[in-house]
């Protein structure tokens, strides 16, 4: 059974540097094609893709984050490590880890962590 | 980065009823679109890959078609359980993208 659960502070602030921890069980990010992605939900609105990291530590990251995210993975640990600098009210949202399967071609997310609201303020 | 855009945004309907939910790409992305649902509070769930391809445990109400540009997710018989937002995805090329959602209300 996988599960993934995502960690990290409820409030920063501006200008502070963000980081989250996902927490999974149930695969390895050591198996050939899999991967774990960060996906982001501001209040009321759409879903917007942030971060992927795959087995063999080759990342992908949202164009429009780059300059600002990082994402790691430690293997033994079976953590994915985000980390978003320079946070502003606008990326108050509830941030997801997700499993990316093995699939043929690109990435999608069968399995989502629950959740955590990051709120932005002073 | 390819767009996808959904349609209707929001829509009412009433148990029993069969609703289908449109997604366009900007681009053509093949086959490379899933779609998810998700209710609130809670993270989205995985309904469909590769355009039609039932995830394991999604009831077959669902089903989804489409390739290229235009894809639909269809519900045949609405459940009290699927009133929610839906998204697509679409996994063809990066950055990953969704549509913005469709919401469907109980009418």
């Amino acid at each position: 059974q996988i599960t993934l659960k995502e960690s990290g502070p409820t409030l920063v602030k501006p200008t502070q540097t963000l980081t989250l921890t996902c927490t999974f069980s149930g695969f390895s990010l050591s198996t050939s094609g899999v991967g774990v992605g960060w996906i982001r939900q501001p209040p009321g609105k759409a879903l917007e893709w942030l971060a992927l990291i795959y087995w063999d530590d080759d990342k992908r990251y949202s164009p429009s984050l780059k300059s600002r995210l990082t994402i790691t993975k430690d293997t033994s640990k079976n953590q994915v490590v985000l980390t978003m600098t320079n946070m502003d009210p606008v990326d108050t949202a509830t941030y997801y880890c997700a499993h990316s399967p093995v699939i043929i071609d690109g990435s999608l997310f069968d399995y989502w962590g629950q959740g955590t609201l990051v709120t932005v303020s002073s | 980065a390819i767009r996808m855009t959904q349609s209707p945004s929001s829509f009412s309907a009433s148990t029993g009823d069969r609703v289908t939910i449109t997604c366009r790409a900007s681009q053509g992305i093949s086959s490379y679109l899933a779609w998810y649902q998700q209710k609130p509070g809670k993270a989205p769930k995985l309904l469909i890959y590769a355009a039609s391809t039932l995830q394991s445990g999604v009831p077959s109400r669902f089903s989804g078609s489409g390739s290229g540009t235009d894809f639909t997710l269809t519900i045949s018989c609405l459940q009290s359980e699927d009133f929610a937002t839906y998204y697509c995805q679409q996994y063809y090329s990066y950055p990953i993208t969704f549509g913005q959602g469709t919401r469907l209300e109980i009418k």
